[in-house]
């Protein structure tokens, strides 16, 4: 069974400090890992995931996240926060036997404060 | 289309009535998706198209839900004698292949009121 815990319901951060939003998994063997990002009235919009290889993840809007295997983590990175990245945060996974639903956390939300 | 289009956008209706929502995905994309969410819950699995036909519907609640994709282009999502419970945000999401690492690319939802 494949399972997202995504601990913080809300992250308060000031302008132009590093953020982190905090993810761990659950899954039969190795997974495929996303994060998505949702902002009001909008649909959810990729920003990275992680595959296989390098476990620091780069992807859209300077974000990146870190794959950690030992301790099932792939938390959400990003060194410097903007008022405009203030939304809502999902981790999903999907593992690699076939599975055709990517299961998605309960997501946290970010607030940017300037 | 540019990117996946779903209409109503939103929809209200009353206890018992049947609705149909309609995902139109990225032009040339093989798989559909359908998910759910409610109010402070990430998007639940309901779906899953491959082509026209439902490759994993195990996500839907119950026999009250059906989903078709009769070109494997549009799908339409029905629900029958609906609930307050089935009140949600309904997401579409469509991508290239089969599922493993491939990115899912959602609508901006059809929200679903039952009074």
């Amino acid at each position: 069974a494949q399972s997202v815990a995504q601990p913080e319901d809300q992250v308060n951060v000031a302008e132009g400090n590093p953020l982190t939003v905090k993810c761990t998994y659950s899954v039969s063997g190795n997974p495929y890992l996303f994060w998505y990002v949702q902002y009001p009235n909008r649909g959810l919009q990729f920003l990275l995931k992680y595959i296989t290889g390098d476990n620091l993840v780069k992807g859209s809007y300077g974000f990146e996240a870190e794959f950690n295997k030992s301790q099932t983590s792939f938390h959400l990175k990003k060194p410097s926060a903007l008022v405009s990245d203030s939304a809502l945060y999902f981790c999903a996974v999907r593992d690699r036997t076939g599975a055709n639903n990517l299961f998605f956390g309960t997501g946290t939300r970010l607030t940017v404060i300037p | 289309g540019a990117g996946v289009s779903q209409t109503p956008s939103n929809k209200v209706t009353e206890k018992g009535k049947y609705v149909e929502l309609r995902c139109d995905p990225i032009s040339g994309h093989t798989a559909l998706y359908w998910y759910r969410q409610s109010l402070g819950q990430g998007p639940e699995f309901l779906i899953y198209f491959q082509g026209t036909g439902a490759a994993d519907d195990s996500g839907l609640p119950n026999d009250r839900f059906f989903a078709v994709r009769p070109e494997g282009s549009v799908s339409t999502l029905k629900i029958q004698r609906t609930e307050r419970g089935d009140s949600a945000v309904y997401l579409c999401a469509s991508s290239l292949g089969i599922p493993g690492a491939n990115v899912l690319t959602f609508g901006a939802g059809s929200r679903l009121t039952v009074l």
